[in-house]
């Protein structure tokens, strides 16, 4: 397709468990951005790549969230020892440039037992 | 602590009347200005971009923007059922910063 392509789209595990979320960008985009949106709440930055460039993770909320982007495409973000405050629907954005509007993909909702 | 405002609504507004949206921001060196609608249980969808300002005009949408003001705008003309969504207004700085820091939306609901 010629979207942002995420995956899973629906994710339930147990408490303490680990998850990975996948987000496969539009062709070419070469930035690539992750946002949280919790019930009832705006979207939060979580981590950007633009490129080789060293990720921005400013807004990853603890040292349990990492994320990478694998020969500048696929990225994948990693929750360990997953909390229920960690339920929330993971979106992934890509845009051609840094500065270009994002486009987001369908996103991850994950629900935390 | 950067912040962009917009009322949560919701807004009702009858089937092909104007619908008005806005939003403020709290930080100066914001450098582009973004629209995203969202339906419920979907992801946001780009609607407008506007980077200077004055009005920008695509289709029903027109957006504004008045960086003195720090205010950002959304009219959307002869609305149709089909426009209730949340409309999520987004700001980023360039310049290195490139994060999109969002409003939490205003509910928009066209009545026919």
């Amino acid at each position: 397709g010629a979207g942002v392509s995420q995956s899973p789209s629906n994710k339930v595990t147990e408490k303490g468990k680990d998850v990975e979320l996948r987000c496969d960008p539009i062709s070419g985009h070469t930035a690539l951005y992750w946002y949280r949106q919790s019930l009832g709440q705006g979207l939060e930055f979580l981590i950007y790549f633009q490129g080789n460039s060293a990720p921005d993770k400013s807004g990853l909320p603890s040292d349990r969230f990492s994320a990478e982007r694998t020969g500048g495409s696929v990225s994948t973000l990693t929750i360990q020892r997953t909390q229920q405050e960690d339920s929330a629907v993971y979106l992934c954005a890509s845009s051609l440039m840094s500065n270009q509007p994002q486009h987001f993909g369908d996103g991850t909702r994950l629900s935390i037992l | 602590q950067k912040e962009v405002e917009q009322n949560s609504g919701p807004l009702s507004v009858p089937e092909g009347a104007i619908a008005s949206l806005n939003c403020t921001y709290s930080d100066r060196v914001s450098q582009s200005f973004f629209w995203y609608r969202q339906y419920s249980g979907k992801s946001p969808e780009l609607i407008m971009s506007i980077y200077s300002n004055g009005d920008k005009e695509d289709g029903r949408f027109t957006a504004q923007l008045n960086k003195a003001s720090q205010y950002v705008s959304l009219l959307i003309r002869d609305s149709q059922p089909s426009d209730s969504a949340t409309y999520l207004c987004a700001v980023n700085e360039n310049f290195g910063n490139e994060k999109l820091t969002f409003g939490t939306g205003t509910r928009l609901t066209i009545i026919p």
